[in-house]
């Protein structure tokens, strides 16, 4: 089993470009989160699915979109790209959100100049 | 006031010490908690859940007290591959809701 895989591991955008990060899991979870890590702050939740066809907002969802038109998949886009939005991006599953393990990809680094 | 809170550290302790890390939560109504571990530049990965009664893994301790609010992890006979972030996690979801919360981290630093 690969886990939880990320693509792509690193980015570099400009600011106002738009790019679509896709997370993928084989582990037949039901629950994808995507997170954004940035120094001195805890991971944040951005956005969330609870199965398929289903996307909710987390903590900072502001300037992101997601989609889960397959169960195995996450994606989340930026639709326009700006600096604050530098960061490790890490999309995470889990069988449930009660006290299930989160399993985390590897994460993204993306840069916004 | 954060909802999770951890000292960042970093605790610089020699192999073979014993060192403990605290994280303090600010809802009573949370349900569960975790430690997770981050190595440098690495996804988190799980350490540990963390039970009402305590739980033990090896060289790791796990308690809880909710009379305080907060969880400590005790690392016992520490390694050089211990060295790595140690995440405090919160889970206070009630129903229908989503509320998973990440503390920023306890650096350790076990040297030889």
């Amino acid at each position: 089993n690969a886990g939880v895989t990320q693509t792509p591991k690193f980015r570099v955008l400009k600011t106002g470009q738009s790019m679509t990060l896709l997370c993928a899991q084989d582990m037949n979870h039901e629950y994808m989160y995507w997170y954004r890590q940035d120094p001195g702050m805890g991971l944040r939740l951005i956005h969330y699915s609870v199965g398929e066809g289903t996307t909710a907002k987390g903590e900072v969802p502001d300037g992101y979109n997601v989609s889960r038109l397959k169960k195995q998949n996450f994606l989340l886009g930026l639709e326009s790209a700006a600096p604050s939005q530098t960061s490790v991006y890490f999309c995470a599953s889990s069988y449930s959100t009660s006290s299930d393990t989160q399993y985390f990809g590897p994460g993204t680094r993306l840069t916004v100049l | 006031r954060k909802e999770v809170e951890q000292d960042p550290g970093p605790f610089n302790v020699p192999e073979g010490a014993t060192v403990a890390f605290n994280c303090t939560y600010s809802n009573s109504a949370s349900q569960s908690f975790f430690w997770y571990r981050q190595d440098c530049r690495k996804e988190p990965k799980l350490l540990m859940s963390v039970y009402s009664s305590g739980n033990e893994d090896g060289r790791f301790t796990a308690q809880l007290n909710r009379a305080s609010q907060y969880i400590s992890l005790l690392i016992r006979d520490s390694k050089l591959s211990d060295s790595a972030t140690y995440l405090c996690v919160v889970n206070s979801a009630t129903s229908g809701t989503y509320k998973y919360i990440f503390g920023t981290g306890t650096r350790l630093k076990v040297l030889a």
